[in-house]
Parts: structure tokens; sequence; C-alpha cells
């Protein structure tokens, strides 16, 4: 079946480490999006990209990195210069023959 | 930007009808969408209007008034399992980059 797969669902990290949240698709999606999601908050958007090897910066990815070296993957950093990096990180792709983004189940990272 | 603007929460009996409203501001409107998220789980996708006027599948209708910059999501024999949250998301055609900005989200609880 085509999808969007996030893995792992659940992820703890000690606070001051790099870690990097997984983002497969193979819905032949060009673009490929990652939100962020606190209580409250809604879906805030750290990064996107449009095409294979390039990506652009979304409201807050100050502390983020992501690279995006194939089509079907678009892989999410977390470094140790995000302030508050424990959220619900939602990952998404969308094509050309319909406006609207299929989502990942998520990854709820906890920094302790 | 876009401002995106929705209620915190609703609550509505099972069997009844309820209206989610949105409004929004922005200055390249391109399409308007409602996604549902139960909680812990990712939006899944229920309805998409770039032109004025009610789009109905089944039990879930959306109404557009580009106008206005107003959007609706109506919810008609409301079951238990409608409890979730209701996001409403923008896409702007600024910058070329067609990106959706979400509202933070109507919680909606369904009781007997």
């Amino acid at each position: 079946d085509g999808g969007i797969t996030q893995s792992p669902k659940y992820l703890f990290r000690k606070e001051g480490q790099n870690v990097t949240l997984s983002c497969e698709q193979n819905l032949n999606h060009d673009a490929m999006y990652w939100y962020r999601q606190d209580p409250g908050q809604g879906l805030r958007l750290i990064y996107y990209s449009q095409i294979v090897n390039d990506f652009q910066k979304g409201d807050i990815a100050e502390g983020y990195s992501v690279s995006r070296e194939k089509k079907e993957s678009f892989p999410l950093t977390v470094t140790s210069a995000q302030k508050n990096p424990t959220a619900f990180y939602l990952c998404a792709s969308s094509g050309n023959n319909s406006p609207e983004a299929f989502f990942g189940q998520g990854t709820r990272l906890t920094v302790v | 930007g876009q401002n995106i603007d929705q209620p915190t929460e609703m609550t509505a009996t099972e069997g009844a009808i309820v209206q989610i409203n949105c409004t929004y501001q922005t200055s390249g409107f391109n399409g308007l969408f409602w996604y549902q998220q139960h909680a812990g789980e990712a939006p899944t996708f229920l309805s998409y209007n770039v032109l004025d006027g009610l789009e109905e599948k089944g039990r879930f209708s959306s109404f557009l008034s580009r106008s206005k910059g107003y959007s609706y999501l109506l919810l008609k024999e409301l079951q238990m399992k409608d409890s979730a949250s209701y996001l409403c998301a923008v896409r702007d055609r600024g910058g070329g980059s067609y990106i959706p900005t979400f509202g933070r989200g109507t919680s909606l609880i369904v009781h007997p």
C-alpha cells in the first residue's frame, strides 16, 4: 500500500544530543513537509522541500536541519540548538494530482 | 503570511449538527482545507474548497466564501467517534510555495 511512514513513534533523548527523525513516502510525491505540533498551537511548519536536493525554511526552522537526497526520504534532525525540542513531529507529502497533504503517523519526541 | 482563526473548543450532543467556523486573512488565497485529528494521531483530510460554495461529502460538508474570508465545516448526525480536533488550513500562493498554513484547531467533544 502507498503511504508515508515515520519512525519511531516514540523517541526519548537526553538534553544536548542531536536526534534524527525518519520520514519515508512511496506515493511518488514531489513535495514533503515537516511540522511541529504543541498543545494549543496547531501545526507549525519547520522545513519543506518541493523537489529533490532542494528545501526551504519554514516558520520555525531554528535548531533543525533537513536533507532531501532522495525523492522518497526527508529526514529531520533536531539539534542541541533547539531550545524546546519536546513535541509531536508530523511529516507530510503532497503531489501534483491532488492538493491535500498526506500525513505520517507522527513521532513524539521527549527530551529529558 | 496568513491569520487563521477558529474556536478553541466546542461541545455537541450525539445525533445533533455542529458547525465549526474558520476565518482567515491572506493576500494570495489558493484553497482551504479541513482536516480531522484524533488525539496522538495524524491529521486526515476531510475537504478542500477553492471556489465559493458548499461541498458535501456524506455527513460532512464544507463551505467557503472568499470575499468574506470565511469557511465552515458542518458535521451532521454526530457520532461519538467524531470527537476530535478539526484543523482549518489555508494555502497561499505567496512566493510560489503553495504551502498550507494551519489554524490552532477546534477540539470537538461529542457527548451522549
